[in-house]
């Protein structure tokens, strides 16, 4: 299993709030992805990295905001809390975008619930 | 971008039938995924099939690129197949990740 941590695995907050959730690798891969699920949607993109300090907007980044300052951490930062931003957040990492070898694996995701 | 859709979108049979699940894509890829998402959450890698056939256990993909299709084929279900399965695409050279469809629901009966 591809070693990738995502803490915390649950959190309730309310409306107004920051919130940071982490993910780490063990893995050593240069590219990181945060997603969010929702009913009906799928897993939808919000931002991703592609080296330290390197990151890019996804499908749905507004309200989010990220930082990668090492290669085994990526956060993601909401800087104040909505209840549209209830949702199971994943973190995924990859060596390879793209190419042959570019096989995605997921953190076990975490459940924020916006009051 | 890329448009995935997934067929069917929900499906309940019983254990031990076969199932094909369906994954169309609106433009050429170079990653094609499919995943498992247990009733847990946990998002399992199933295969990595941007062109090709794969097989592994009761389970196997195969994509047509120059067509636009994936297939997901599950033989003998077992109760512990149910869930998600969802295909996922990458197009292009960017580094942007992979874009999903939204899954097809799997129930297996006992």
């Amino acid at each position: 299993d591809a070693g990738i941590t995502q803490s915390p695995r649950h959190k309730v907050t309310e409306t107004g709030t920051p919130v940071t959730l982490r993910c780490h690798q063990t893995e050593n891969h240069r590219y990181m992805y945060w997603y969010r699920q929702d009913p009906g949607h799928g897993l939808r993109l919000i931002h991703y990295s592609y080296g330290v300090k390197d990151t890019d907007k996804g499908e749905v980044s507004d309200g989010y905001s990220v930082s990668r300052s090492k290669t085994e951490d990526f956060l993601l930062t909401l800087e104040s809390a909505t209840s549209s931003q209830t949702s199971v957040y994943f973190c995924a990492i990859t060596e390879f975008p793209g190419q042959n070898t570019g096989e995605l694996f997921f953190g076990e995701g975490s459940r924020l619930t916006v009051l | 971008g890329i448009q995935v859709e997934q067929s069917p979108p929900d499906l309940i049979l019983q254990e031990g039938a076969n199932s094909t699940l369906r994954c169309n894509f609106s433009d050429s890829v170079n990653n094609l995924q499919w995943f498992h998402q247990n009733p847990w959450g946990q998002l399992i890698n199933l295969f990595y099939i941007p062109s090709g056939t794969k097989q592994n256990g009761r389970l196997s993909a195969t994509t047509v690129a120059t067509e636009r299709y994936s297939l997901l084929y599950i033989s003998s279900s077992q109760t512990t197949d149910s869930g998600v399965y969802f295909c996922a695409v990458h197009s292009g050279g960017g580094a942007d990740g992979l874009t999903f469809g939204k899954g097809t629901h799997l129930i297996i009966q006992p």
